[in-house]
């Protein structure tokens, strides 16, 4: 089993809906999480982190977390031809202590 | 401005030659990190130090040397021994123990096997 796994893309949506993106972890001891944005060609950008249970707004994004099933998402509400890119989800702690694991990314395409 | 700046952008490689790729950051971070990443991929981690004179292996280290003789600057040699290093390379700095707060990651070098 991989130690960070996102579903796996592509994912397209219209413009204007809302962009679901899901990301499973399996060290327990994991104790941050990461969204970064990746446009092609370019280096990541972090965008959302979310250290406790539950939700957290910045915008337009919404990072979800449930520790208890390992499990955190990434929501993308209103989303626009600009946020087409690749999104990586990191996890920071356990026993990747003092380093991010990198999921492998999902593509996410945004058409008007 | 502070930031991470990585060069060459662009790096071509012969067989058999090595290279080095510059990572220099004014953050005053503690902490960087070299993490490749291949077409389609997520990042995979190569090499890390947390200060000065110390540095450990990720999970792709064979191949590859690094040094962190200032704190500001983490080169990484990709060695003739890295059979297919044609991939892009990204340097991150964080300060140590504040992996909490993600990282900043530099421009990114992309190496091409010529």
């Amino acid at each position: 089993q991989k130690e960070v796994e996102q579903n796996s893309g592509p994912l397209s949506v219209p413009e204007g809906a809302i962009a679901s993106l899901n990301c499973t972890y399996s060290d327990r001891g994991s104790q941050s999480f990461f969204w970064y944005r990746q446009y092609s060609g370019k280096s990541p950008e972090l965008i959302m982190f979310i250290y406790s249970n539950g939700d957290k707004e910045d915008g337009r994004f919404t990072a979800q977390l449930n520790k208890a099933s390992q499990y955190v998402s990434l929501l993308i509400r209103d989303s626009q031809p600009s946020d087409s890119a690749t999104y990586l989800c990191a996890v920071y702690g356990g026993t990747s202590y003092g380093k991010l694991t990198f999921g492998q990314g999902t593509i996410l395409t945004v058409h008007p | 401005d502070g930031g991470i700046t990585q060069s060459p952008k662009y790096l071509f490689r012969k067989e058999g030659q090595n290279v080095t790729l510059s990572c220099e950051q004014n953050l005053n971070h503690d902490a960087m990190y070299w993490y490749r990443q291949d077409p389609g991929q997520g990042l995979r981690l190569i090499y890390y130090s947390q200060i000065v004179n110390d540095f450990q292996k990720g999970d792709i280290a064979e191949g590859y040397s690094v040094s962190r003789e200032k704190k500001e600057s983490f080169p990484l040699t990709v060695t003739s021994a890295q059979k297919n290093p044609t991939a892009f390379y990204l340097c991150a700095s964080s300060f140590s123990g504040q992996g909490r707060s993600g990282y900043t990651f530099g421009s990114g070098t992309r190496l091409t096997v010529v």
